[in-house]
C-alpha cells in the first residue's frame, strides 16, 4: 500500500517548457488535489477533483491545467512553464470531498520544480 | 489578509518544555479545524482535528475559540522528534482545505 505516489521528485524546466506532474493513489479515495508550496505562503490549492470525472480551480488556478484520468490518478499540467511556477507541488486525496474532522488528507511526497 | 495566520517563528524550546502555538482565522463561516505536521522537506501529515470542545491526544492538546476565531495547539514535553512546523489548516466548506503558513518548532537538547 503505497498511498499517494508523484512522479517526478525533481525537475528543471526553461522558461516556456511543458511538462506533466503525476499524482496516483492506491486508497480508493475519492477526491484528490493539487497544491503549491512556496516559502512564507503557505500550501495553495490549485486545482481539485471532487470525484472521478469532476475538476475544480481552486485558489491560484492560472497558468495550469488538470485531468482525472480515473479513480486512482490525476495529472497537473503546465503548458508554458515560467519562473513564477517554481515552488514544490504536492499532490493528495481524501476518501470524500466534505472537510468534515474525519475527512483527513494524505498527501504525496512532493515534485519539486524549478523554472529557469 | 491572509485567511489563515499563524507566527512562523522559529519556537526555539529546550526537550522537556511545554510550547503553545496560535492560529487565527479570519472567515467565520469556517466549519472545521486541524492542525498538520510537516517534517523539512518531506509532505504534511494531519497531527489532529480540532473540536469545540477542545481535545488531546497524549502530549498534544487542541483549542477552538470561536468567540475569538483563533485555534492552539499545546504541546507538552517536547520531545527533539518534535521539531517539525506545524500547519493550521481551516475548511469553510466552500473550497477545500486552507491552509496557513506554518509555525516552525526546533527542540533542544
Amino acid at each position: 500500500n503505497a498511498g499517494v505516489t508523484q512522479t517526478p521528485k525533481f525537475q528543471v524546466l526553461k522558461t516556456g517548457q511543458s511538462m506533466t506532474l503525476q499524482c496516483a493513489q492506491d486508497m480508493n479515495h475519492n477526491s484528490m488535489y493539487w497544491y503549491r508550496q512556496d516559502p512564507g505562503m503557505g500550501l495553495r490549492l490549485i486545482y481539485y477533483s471532487a470525484s472521478e470525472g469532476t475538476t475544480d480551480k481552486g485558489e491560484v488556478p492560472n497558468g495550469y491545467n488538470v485531468s482525472r484520468l480515473n479513480k486512482r490518478e490525476f495529472s497537473l499540467r503546465l503548458e508554458s512553464a515560467a519562473p513564477s511556477q517554481t515552488s514544490v507541488y504536492f499532490c493528495a486525496s481524501s476518501e470524500v470531498f466534505s472537510g468534515g474532522s474525519t475527512d483527513t488528507q494524505y498527501f504525496g511526497p512532493g515534485t519539486r520544480l524549478t523554472v529557469l | 489578509r491572509k485567511e489563515v495566520e499563524q507566527d512562523p517563528g522559529p519556537f526555539n524550546v529546550p526537550e522537556g518544555a511545554t510550547v503553545a502555538f496560535n492560529c487565527t482565522y479570519s472567515n467565520s463561516a469556517s466549519q472545521s479545524f486541524f492542525w498538520y505536521r510537516q517534517d523539512c522537506r518531506k509532505e504534511p501529515k494531519l497531527l489532529m482535528s480540532v473540536y469545540s470542545s477542545g481535545n488531546e491526544d497524549g502530549r498534544f492538546t487542541a483549542q477552538l475559540n470561536r468567540a475569538s476565531q483563533y485555534i492552539s495547539l499545546l504541546i507538552r514535553d517536547s520531545k527533539l522528534s518534535d521539531s517539525a512546523t506545524y500547519l493550521c489548516v481551516s475548511y469553510t466548506g466552500r473550497r477545500a482545505l486552507t491552509f496557513g503558513s506554518g509555525t516552525r518548532l526546533q527542540v533542544q537538547p
